[in-house]
């Protein structure tokens, strides 16, 4: 089946420092990739919606500024938490979707983020 | 509006019982597709299935088994002999193929499942 990575797997930052976060398509090439927020004991919340070569779609209360989203490939999305506080330690999953398909997506194994 | 509802937030069993896990969803569109996910400790989500709208054939996998049910807009859950590996924390998600929808995943909340041997 078609594999997502992400990276870092797990990620340590000081509150006011920036974070950047790889998911990458290995075997397919995605046009959209979806992020996702996961905190603890809690649901995946979807963040934003990227498509190659084209600004990220954010969902309501997601400030698109804190969360700098690129999707410059169509194997490679980056989504940089920037100036991360604690409340900002979470979970985070990217999907990838296959270009064309009948909405087949498939997932990462996430980023632990915490803040310090 | 899309909604999934994962009402049962913990179920605990002890092992070889089998046990259901539930999911009723709300969507506009007429075609859509149903998911579970399982999400052991470590975080990764696993993949169990998809269902699309169209198809209401209830389905078998091993010790897997899923009841659609577009009557009562539910997509039910079943896992049969249940083991400790099972534990995990199960959700159900809904992705919509209306226009407007880039195909993004709609989660419920959760169901966790605790196996007790």
């Amino acid at each position: 089946g078609a594999v997502v990575s992400q990276h870092p797997s797990r990620v340590i930052c000081k509150s006011g420092t920036s974070v950047k976060i790889e998911c990458r398509s290995l075997d397919f090439q995605a046009t959209t990739m979806f992020w996702y927020r996961q905190f603890p004991k809690q649901s995946l919340m979807l963040m934003a919606t990227s498509n190659e070569g084209s600004k990220a779609t954010y969902e309501q209360g997601v400030e698109k500024d804190k969360f700098l989203i690129n999707h410059a490939s169509l194997t490679l999305s980056t989504l940089t938490v920037t100036s991360a506080h604690p409340e900002d330690s979470s979970f985070y999953i990217c999907s990838a979707r296959v270009g064309g398909s009948s909405y087949e997506q498939y997932f990462g194994p996430g980023t632990r983020l915490t803040v310090t | 509006a899309q909604k999934v509802t994962q009402a049962q937030t913990e179920i605990s069993v002890v092992e070889k019982e089998d046990v259901t896990l539930d999911c009723v969803y709300e969507t506009r569109d007429t075609t859509y597709y149903l998911f579970w996910y399982k999400q052991p400790p470590s975080g990764e989500l696993v993949f169990l299935i998809r269902r699309n709208s169209f198809d209401e054939q209830n389905e078998i996998s091993g010790r897997y088994s899923w009841n659609f049910q577009k009557s009562t807009s539910s997509f039910n859950f079943t896992i049969t002999a249940s083991q400790v590996v099972d534990s995990a924390v199960y959700f159900c998600a809904l992705s919509e193929a209306s226009g407007g929808s880039q195909g993004n995943l709609i989660f419920g909340k959760g169901t966790k499942l605790s196996v007790k041997p």
